[in-house]
């Protein structure tokens, strides 16, 4: 069947480090693929998406890049914030069902 | 995209009662989806909510324990029954953005503590 692995947190950085959150996924045919983030006490908001092979989702600095040839959707951003401490979640969407990863939580010290 | 309200937004239960969450949408949805987020950990479908028709239970989730009701294309509720500690999470409404491959808008959560 589907499914997402991500990499295992807690991740912690100091601000202005380069993030990099790791997710692979398993599908039959080309599912659409997001990075969801969940701020503390918060749901979950879209952060990025791609819908196929190649493609590059980006959104408030944060990219990925949709690589069919090696399963991968890994989350980078250049320089990261306080603000940008949440838990990340990696999904792969085939028909009307979502995949969800387990979950990164990201801390970022001053 | 589409905006979620969905109350409450936590709440503190005794074991043995029911806790009846809801989500109400800004735009008509054909379909929406239910999802518990276990302490620390992902999410779990728990039911696809089509209005005028039964919700469809994921594996491990029964009707009787979280009965489901879509009155219309705006609204939904979610009724954890029976409740124990087991059930203390997160619980999760979401919908379909427009387009398909366009990803989903969640609800803020309503988080339950079964005590």
């Amino acid at each position: 069947g589907n499914s997402v692995t991500q990499m295992e947190g807690p991740v912690t950085l100091s601000e202005e480090a380069f993030l990099t959150i790791n997710c692979t996924y398993t599908a039959t045919g080309y599912p659409s693929l997001f990075w969801y983030v969940q701020y503390p006490g918060e749901g979950l908001q879209l952060l990025l998406k791609a819908t196929k092979a190649d493609d590059k989702g980006s959104n408030k600095g944060f990219e990925a890049t949709y690589r069919k040839e090696t399963t991968s959707f890994h989350l980078e951003k250049g320089s990261v914030q306080v603000s940008d401490s949440a838990v990340y979640f990696c999904a792969s969407t085939g028909g009307f069902k979502t995949i969800f990863g387990a979950g990164t939580r990201l801390f970022v010290k001053a | 995209s589409a905006v979620i309200s969905q109350k409450p937004s936590r709440d503190i239960c005794q074991r043995g009662t029911s806790l009846t969450i809801q989500c109400q949408v800004d735009s008509q949805v054909t379909m929406m989806f239910w999802y518990r987020q276990q302490p620390g950990q992902s999410l779990t479908l728990i039911a696809t909510a089509n209005q005028g028709s039964e919700a469809t239970y994921e594996s491990g989730f029964v009707i009787d324990k979280f009965p489901i009701s879509r009155p219309n294309l705006t609204f939904s509720t979610l009724t954890v029954s029976n409740m124990s500690p087991e059930d203390s999470s997160i619980y999760l409404c979401s919908v379909e953005d427009r387009g398909q491959g366009a990803g989903y808008t969640f609800g803020s959560g309503t988080r339950l503590t079964v005590v």
